[in-house]
């Protein structure tokens, strides 16, 4: 069965060091979103991706966070630098089409923790 | 704006027991609304969905009926079983948009 592959899967960082995570959306799948779960939250959506086209960023820390999909297939999401509050579970997805269905594929997410 | 409410976890029941978690929304227009179910190490799937008012979204046993008057997309099992302990997500998306808004999240727990 295809999955959602995203790396790497754990991350420990100090403050104002630079992250990257890296995301493989299933194949074919024109939608990538990336989102950030707090603990104890729900995912909240940082950027969405239509084939390499950026549809929202609205809350994308721009100072400090950027995505890319140049190809249209896998995604970078980079953090620099990195701050306390940026902890968190960062997860990808992915969905087939292009109009929003609500059905999403979920990566494992990748876990960061900024001491 | 557009928003889920979950009623706050964690939720610890015995194998057998009758389930129930809350989900309330608001939003703009007329949104569909899903449940997500995060298992332990694995990332969140689709459990079941519904797109309009007095749809019933079913699954591995569990339903969820869309109540417009309500505001309200409420989980429900009849007997859930251990393998049923995870974390449970109600979102909704936005008719004409192509985010998810999620609630909170409940952890649910069933003991043997």
């Amino acid at each position: 069965e295809a999955e959602v592959a995203q790396s790497p899967r754990y991350k420990i960082t100090e403050k104002s060091q630079a992250v990257a995570f890296w995301c493989d959306p299933i194949s074919g799948h024109a939608t990538l979103y990336w989102y950030r779960q707090i603990l104890g939250q729900g995912p909240e959506l940082l950027v969405q991706f239509q084939d390499e086209s950026v549809v929202d960023d609205s809350q994308l820390p721009k100072d400090r966070f950027s995505a890319e999909r140049l190809k249209g297939v896998d995604s970078t999401l980079k953090i620099q630098p990195a701050e306390l509050g940026d902890s968190a579970m960062y997860l990808c997805a992915s969905s087939p089409g292009r109009v929003g269905t609500g059905e999403l594929f979920f990566g494992e997410g990748s876990r960061l923790t900024v001491l | 704006g557009n928003s889920v409410t979950q009623m706050e976890g964690p939720v610890t029941l015995s194998e057998e027991a009758f389930l129930t978690i809350n989900c309330t929304y608001t939003a703009t227009g007329y949104p569909s609304l899903f449940w997500y179910v995060q298992y332990p190490g694995e990332g969140l799937q689709l459990l079941l969905k519904a797109t309009k008012a007095d749809d019933k979204g079913s699954n591995k046993g569990f339903e969820a009926t869309y109540r417009k008057e309500t505001t309200s997309f409420h989980l429900e099992k009849g007997s859930v079983q251990v393998s049923d302990s995870a974390v449970y997500f109600c979102a909704l998306l936005i008719q004409g948009a192509q985010k998810l808004v999620f609630g909170q999240g409940t952890r649910l727990t069933i003991n043997p």
